[in-house]
């Protein structure tokens, strides 16, 4: 079955530092790029960060640009989201999603959830 | 970047068609025909039903169609079925420093 499973949220102070994990399995993991999103309970979604099959090239959404790194390791067939100096506003579920290649997102995980709260 | 525009909700009884939009700018939806929509159950993970436009992965019912004019994209469900009631998002590519966008969110009711 092709699944994606994230984990590593929780409650963290505001200015701490958080990282996700995500469990790719059922396919060909280093095939494809991977993106991770948020998910404001109840509100829309919006892309975090992505990155290319490889490691080699990384994206960022303005609100994340140099607080967040995204990474991967084929060998483990998991995604990272490393999250430095977290704010208040990135409470929310954090999905990952395997890029399909055509701009659009075919598998995701059920998502992790960060509350940042003194 | 601002999120693409799409209605609160949109009701309809079984068996009906109904239709979502999905609004943006000539930076995203009116420039690229990378349109996607998702479908999202309560405490689900999204699901894709739409790509590129009109475009429908395999597996997802022929009765979930897309399509676009302008600045504006649609995602129209007919023969509305109980399982359809869920949260739609659609999102595009964009030319910004942020390459995707989502909407708003429109949550479906089937009456």
């Amino acid at each position: 079955e092709v699944q994606l499973v994230e984990s590593g949220g929780g409650v963290v102070r505001p200015g701490g530092s958080l990282r996700l994990s995500c469990a790719a399995s059922g396919f060909t993991f280093d095939d494809y790029g991977m993106s991770w999103f948020r998910q404001v309970p109840g509100k829309g979604l919006e892309w975090v960060s992505g990155i290319n099959w490889n490691g080699g090239s990384t994206y960022y959404g303005d609100s994340v640009k140099g607080r967040f790194t995204i990474s991967r390791d084929n060998a483990k067939n998991s995604l990272y989201l490393q999250m430095n100096s977290l704010r208040g506003e990135d409470t929310a579920l954090y999905h990952c999603a395997r890029d399909s290649s055509r701009h659009a997102f075919d598998i995701w995980g059920q998502g992790t959830m960060v509350t940042v709260s003194s | 970047q601002s999120a693409l525009t799409q209605p609160a909700s949109v009701s309809g009884s079984p068996g009906q068609s109904i239709t979502i939009s999905c609004t943006g700018t000539s930076s995203d939806v009116g420039g690229y025909n990378y349109v996607s929509w998702y479908q999202q159950h309560p405490g689900k993970a999204p699901k894709l039903m739409i790509f590129d436009v009109s475009n429908r992965p395999s597996g997802v019912s022929n009765r979930f169609s897309g399509s676009k004019s302008g600045n504006t994209a649609s995602l129209t469900i007919s023969g509305l079925q109980a399982e359809d009631e869920a949260d739609y998002h659609c999102s595009s590519f964009t030319s910004t420093s942020t390459p995707y966008v989502f909407g708003t969110g429109t949550k479906v009711t089937v009456l």
